[in-house]
């Protein structure tokens, strides 16, 4: 079965601090994996998107990385601020089908003064 | 460019009543989406249109209807609406086919059932 699996599943930081987010699928085949920010009360937002070809992607403070052998992608956030405040969500598509994206539950990060 | 809107913001009913959840879009894309965003749960696809006047079933498409009359629109429907529908509804587009294009998400519907 397809699955994305985040982890912490919350996260509470201090402003400045790094944090790193984990996801783990079991899509397949593969397409692509992209991390999306929600803010409270809103959609989600684009931050990174990465084929099976990249490793690594950045967006400012956000960097995105992609181990397509063992299934497993990170984001990790430097210096954060108080409005990094949100969930971030793993998103995977398959390649079969590229209309189907396959969700996270996301991880809710809380970032304080 | 207000890009992905969604009307109404929130909305209450009784079980039993019908609505109707309408999202617009103004970037000229030919896919739409409708999910919902349950607790604890990654959303859900409802139903989707790869163009105008198409529509097909999504992975939770029971109790729901959908339109797609016009390019810029895609309307959910709710026709007798039951307490599991209590969720929040999320509308997105993306200009094309290929999974590579980024879905542009609305701002949701947080919707009630009673």
């Amino acid at each position: 079965k397809n699955q994305v699996e985040q982890s912490p599943q919350s996260l509470i930081i201090l402003e400045g601090k790094n944090c790193t987010l984990q996801c783990n699928y079991t899509v397949s085949p593969f397409s692509n994996l992209r991390w999306y920010k929600q803010d409270t009360g809103r959609g989600p937002v684009s931050l990174t998107i990465m084929t099976f070809s990249e490793n690594t992607k950045s967006n400012g403070r956000y960097t995105a990385t992609l181990d397509a052998d063992t299934k497993q992608s990170s984001l990790h956030i430097t210096a954060s601020q108080l409005s990094d405040s949100a969930s971030y969500i793993c998103v995977v598509s398959a390649s079969y089908n590229t209309d189907k994206l396959i969700f996270g539950t996301g991880t809710r990060l809380q970032v304080f003064p | 460019n207000a890009g992905v809107t969604q009307t109404p913001k929130f909305r209450v009913l009784k079980t039993g009543q019908s609505m109707t959840l309408l999202c617009a879009q103004d970037m000229n894309h030919e896919y739409m989406y409708w999910y919902r965003q349950d607790p604890g749960m990654g959303l859900r696809l409802i139903h989707y249109s790869v163009g105008e006047g198409t529509t097909a079933k999504g992975e939770v498409p029971d109790g729901y209807n959908v339109s797609r009359l016009k390019k810029q629109n895609f309307l959910l429907g709710l026709e007798s609406a039951a307490p599991s529908q209590t969720s929040v509804y999320f509308c997105a587009s993306k200009v094309g086919m290929g999974s590579y294009n980024e879905q542009f998400f609305g701002p949701g519907t947080r919707l009630t059932v009673l």
